[in-house]
Parts: C-alpha cells; structure tokens; sequence
C-alpha cells in the first residue's frame, strides 16, 4: 500500500487569495491525482500529475485557476488560485499503484473554506 | 451527466444484518468497479472491486455482485457491524483510461 500525507489538513481563507496544498508519497509513484468533493457532490477528478510532463487537466479544469507541480515521484502540490466561496471543498492527492494489481489510495484531504 | 450514480444518499441497517448499496451506471464501456469506503476527515481507502467478466467477488464480510445487463451493482455487507458505519462510493473506470469515476456516495449508519 502507499502511505499519503497532505499539508494543510484544512485552512480558511479570504477570497482572491491562493492556497498550496502539498502531497507526499512514502513510495516512488508515476501517477498522482488531485480530486476534489464539494458538499454533497461525488470525487472530481481535477488533473492527472505525471512527473516530468504537464499535468493534464479535466473538462472543467485549468491550469491557471489550479497549478500543479510534481518536481518528483514522491511529491506534488496543488494551488487553487483567485479564491471565491465556491472553492471551499475537500482537496484530495490520490495515487495509484499496480502492485498486485490496480489500486488506489487516497490522501486525507485538505478542507479548504473561502470567506 | 451523472456517469455513475448511487440514488440512496443514506441507509440505515441494524447491527448484525444485511446492509446492501446500490449503484447504477450509464457507460457501457466501464470494465472495472470499485467500493470505497471513506470515514470523516479521511481520505477514501479501497474496498473490493471487481471486473466486468466476473458478477460477483467475495472478500470476507463483502461481496460485490454486478449486472452488466442492468448496469446495475451492488455492495453486501453481511454481518454489518458498527464499524462498517462510513459513506461508501461507487466508482467505474475504462480499463484502458486511468480515470476512475465516483459516485456521489451512500452513507450507512448501522444501528446498534
């Protein structure tokens, strides 16, 4: 299994700020995913981080409202920029392992509330 | 477009029965299904899963049973206990593509 910390776990911030949200890995892993759950709402995948390439974005989703970095296979952070109260969700790292077959693990979450 | 939907937001089962979790999908090209299980202030860890050659796979207390004709699966939780009191999320992926896609979610209480 992969053991995933997120920093912070939660924050409150003013809206027009930003917020970086950090993920690390205990284990080297190709593939890492931002998810994000507002209220009420399903995991939505905000983009797929790959290490040495672009993050590639969902329909929905954009680079300049949610910048991503993964300077190597342990680690990424993710910024949502401009904050507005629609923001306020739970942020979640995710990576996938094919030890044994498919799995995924999940970080546990950042809650972000925008005022 | 909801892609994979669970309609009951919560269920409540009494401690020692049977508690079932339902999810419907609309994607016919989803090969692959997984349970998540998600306590609060936690990330959602893995459940059981199973593959869309297969309609059913037991893991101890759980077994997923899928109706690829329906689109329909399900999730059986026999004993329930009160540890098993969590919001569950069904999810789907293309094998081919390393998306999964979520569910809203099922909260379960298990009463004692």
């Amino acid at each position: 299994s992969a053991v995933i910390s997120q920093k912070p776990s939660r924050d409150i911030c003013q809206r027009g700020t930003s917020l970086t949200i950090q993920c690390q890995v205990d284990s080297q892993v190709t593939m890492m995913f931002w998810y994000r759950q507002q209220p009420g709402q399903s995991l939505t995948l905000i983009a797929t981080a790959n290490q040495g390439s672009e993050a590639t974005y969902e329909s929905g989703f954009v680079i300049d409202k949610f910048p991503i970095s993964r300077p190597n296979l342990t680690f990424s952070t993710l910024t949502v920029s401009n904050l507005s109260p629609e923001d306020s969700s739970i942020y979640l790292c995710s990576v996938e392992t094919y030890r044994g077959g498919n799995e995924q693990f999940f970080g546990p979450g950042t809650r972000l509330t925008v005022l | 477009d909801q892609q994979v939907k669970q309609n009951s937001p919560s269920l409540s089962v009494q401690e020692g029965r049977i508690s079932i979790l339902n999810c419907d999908y609309t994607n016919s090209m989803f090969d692959y299904f997984l349970w998540y299980k998600k306590y609060p202030a936690e990330g959602p860890t893995f459940l059981i899963s199973i593959s869309s050659i297969k309609d059913k796979n037991e893991d101890g207390r759980f077994t997923v049973f899928l109706n690829k004709s329906a689109k329909h699966l399900s999730l059986h939780i026999v004993p329930s206990q009160p540890g098993d009191s969590a919001v569950y999320f069904c999810a789907a992926r293309v094998l081919w593509d390393d998306k999964i896609i979520f569910g809203k979610g099922t909260r379960l209480h298990i009463l004692p």
